[in-house]
């Protein structure tokens, strides 16, 4: 979709381990956005970047952390997955002319 | 101050028929306004988007209607079809600030019906 990619796509793992989703860009954009999405409330803003090293914490950050050491990869971690960060993951990159273009997302199911 | 409601949650609607989504707003800094239209296992996209200079914008059967005062906007789809069968979400976002997030509404699983 549009130069992202996000990997893996589906994902289960056991409560306790860390986790790490990547999100790839080709369109050398500036900011990148990783959102979660659970029935009933939408898509909420996990972590966003603004540039290489440049984070900033979104609503529901807790139990998330964030990396980017390149502009085409943001990595967003689950320090400790617990069952409540079972979800569909989205990444997005904001393009020209402030619309949003998403990665097809990733299943994590913790158990 | 920075949430989006969104209403209904779900619609039915009849093949040909007008399919409306209402949102509403509370943080008045916002001023970009988009739709989003995602189909099962894929991501969201976008499918139109209004800045709060306009009051109306028109794209094919999708029509946003925009009321600054009453911070409100809402989509239209008209003559709606099965294939428009999908989950819509509404968003807003202060394009020049908070790295310009969008905060999206609950979301509304339109069902056309043939």
């Amino acid at each position: 979709d549009a130069g992202i990619t996000q990997s893996p796509r589906h994902k289960v793992t056991e409560t306790g381990t860390p986790v790490t989703l990547r999100c790839h860009q080709t369109e050398n954009h500036r900011y990148m956005y990783w959102y979660r999405q659970d029935p009933g409330h939408g898509l909420r803003l996990i972590h966003y970047s603004y540039g290489v090293k440049d984070t900033d914490k979104g609503e529901v950050s807790d139990g998330y952390s964030v990396s980017r050491s390149k502009t085409e990869d943001f990595l967003l971690t689950l320090e400790s997955a617990t069952s409540s960060q079972t979800s569909v993951y989205f990444c997005a990159i904001k393009g020209q002319y402030y619309g949003y273009t998403f990665g097809s997302g990733t299943r994590l199911t913790v158990v | 101050q920075q949430q989006v409601k969104q209403s209904p949650q779900s619609l039915i609607v009849q093949k040909g028929g007008i399919s409306i989504i209402n949102c509403a707003y509370e943080n008045t800094a916002f001023d970009y306004f988009p739709w989003y239209q995602q189909f099962p296992g894929k991501g969201p996209a976008l499918l139109i988007a209004i800045r709060p200079d306009v009051s109306e914008k028109k794209e094919g059967r999708f029509t946003i209607s925009f009321n600054k005062s009453a911070k409100q906007f809402s989509l239209h789809i008209m003559d709606s079809q099965p294939g428009d069968s999908a989950t819509y979400f509404c968003a807003a976002s202060d394009i020049y600030n908070q790295g310009g997030k969008l905060i999206f509404g609950q979301g509304t699983e339109l069902s056309v019906k043939p």
